[in-house]
């Protein structure tokens, strides 16, 4: 495994179109996070997952969102009716967590889709 | 709420310097920082970790500090290169389970 994965690397849309993002975390990570970055900015949390179950969700991420982690594998990020401001990078992050001993925090990143809607 | 602030939007440093990046932050107590590296067009990379029992981290030519007192974390690369050249993220556990980053400071090492 060499890492985090992001499926496109880059999408163009137009206004009002939906799209959906594609991450593959580190196989034997439980925990999977999904950000926002803009340019000039660092990444802003948007939501996570423990697993299948998804624990917490910015203010952020407004209900044109939603996201998936049906098997707790990969997960999927949906914008419905896209606007203008939802141009970003979004980037994937996962990590092992465990409760109790030794807590394993670090993030990896995935390399991020890069959204662009005119 | 929490804020997070990195020195300097941009910082130019002489090859073979050493460079110090800061990272402060208010209204809150993290149990650890952590800072990243992030090129230009990709997802931020791990660096180190330190936690707020730990007063300073070392890994190759990097050291971090993290003063809870002043809630201030130095980063600091000795003998910088080109390649060392790239935004440095500095960022906090949230409390909540993600991760609450700066802005980040764009280093240039000349050559």
């Amino acid at each position: 495994d060499t890492g985090v994965s992001q499926d496109p690397r880059h999408k163009i849309t137009k206004r009002g179109q939906n799209v959906t993002f594609r991450c593959d975390p580190i196989s034997e990570h439980n925990r999977l996070y999904w950000y926002r970055q803009t340019l000039g900015q660092g990444p802003e949390f948007l939501t996570y997952f423990q697993n299948e179950a998804q624990l917490e969700k910015s203010r952020l991420l407004s209900d044109r969102f939603s996201a998936e982690r049906p098997k707790g594998s990969f997960s999927t990020l949906e914008i419905q009716r896209t606007e203008q401001g939802d141009s970003a990078m979004y980037l994937c992050a996962s990590s092992s967590w465990t409760s109790g001993g030794a807590l394993k925090e670090t993030q990896y990143f995935g390399p991020g889709t890069r959204l662009l809607v005119l | 709420s929490q804020k997070i602030e990195q020195n300097s939007e941009a910082l130019n440093i002489q090859e073979g310097k050493t460079a110090t990046l800061t990272c402060n932050y208010t209204n809150y107590s993290p149990a650890y920082l952590q800072w990243y590296r992030q090129d230009p067009g990709r997802g931020p990379v791990f660096l180190l970790l330190i936690r707020e029992n730990e007063k300073e981290k070392r890994k190759e030519r990097l050291k971090v500090t993290f003063d809870t007192t002043l809630k201030q974390s130095l980063f600091h690369i000795t003998a910088s290169q080109p390649a060392d050249s790239a935004t440095y993220l500095c960022a906090l556990e949230s409390g909540a389970n993600n991760l609450f980053f700066g802005t980040g400071t764009r280093l240039t090492v000349i050559p």
